[in-house]
């Protein structure tokens, strides 16, 4: 079983619309979530980064954890057709490793 | 900013090959890591390492191999390049202060024909 599990999409929505991008895991020692937005032929950048349970606002992104349900999501508002590109969840253990464990990536198309 | 920068965007190589692939980091992090990404597979950890000379194995090593002579210079070595190992290679960096984000650098398509 996967560690982290994400919807490859592809998710198509009209601009202007809210999109949300989710990811679901299962290792209970998870601390730390982050989203990267990677566009085609790009490395993964940073998008956002939160520790444990809560939510975390950046301009029109929001990222939510539920530790109690195992559940990451990244929220869009007014999305652009510039927010078209794959995003990837990741976790890491926090425990000393220096890993993350990704997801495979959403696939998302913001249509003018 | 963090800064990743890696020696190529488009290598082409032939099977049999030895590839050299380089990274380079400004943030002075300790951490350093090469992955492979292929579609429906995602990314693939290949090899860490969490100082100068020190290497891990990822989940995915066979094939490969590392150097980290200084902090900052992280290299990926295809002993013999296969037609196998065609991909989208990745770099990052972390540093040890707590919070575990990697910082990636734009990638190495490389085409092993």
């Amino acid at each position: 079983q996967k560690e982290v599990e994400q919807d490859p999409g592809p998710l198509s929505v009209p601009e202007g619309a809210i999109v949300s991008l989710n990811c679901t895991y299962s290792n209970s020692a998870f601390q730390y979530f982050m989203w990267y937005r990677q566009y085609s032929r790009k490395g993964p950048e940073l998008l956002m980064y939160t520790y444990s349970s809560g939510n975390k606002e950046d301009g029109r992104f929001t990222a939510q954890v539920d530790k109690s349900s195992k559940y990451i999501s990244l929220f869009i508002r007014d999305s652009q057709p510039s927010d078209s590109a794959t995003y990837l969840c990741a976790a890491d253990s926090g425990a000393g490793s220096y890993q993350l464990t990704f997801g495979k990536g959403t696939k998302l198309s913001v249509i003018p | 900013d963090v800064k990743v920068t890696q020696s190529s965007r488009y290598l082409v190589k032939r099977t049999g090959e030895k590839v050299f692939l380089e990274c380079v980091q400004d943030m002075d992090h300790e951490n350093m890591f090469w992955y492979r990404q292929d579609p429906g597979l995602g990314l693939r950890l290949i090899y860490f390492s969490y100082d100068v000379k020190m290497k891990e194995k990822g989940d995915i090593p066979e094939g490969y191999s590392v150097s980290r002579e200084k902090k900052e210079r992280f290299s990926l070595i295809l002993e013999s390049a296969s037609t196998n190992q065609t991909s989208m290679y990745l770099c990052a960096s972390s540093s040890w202060s707590g919070s575990y984000e990697q910082y990636f650098g734009p990638g190495t398509r490389l085409t092993v024909t």
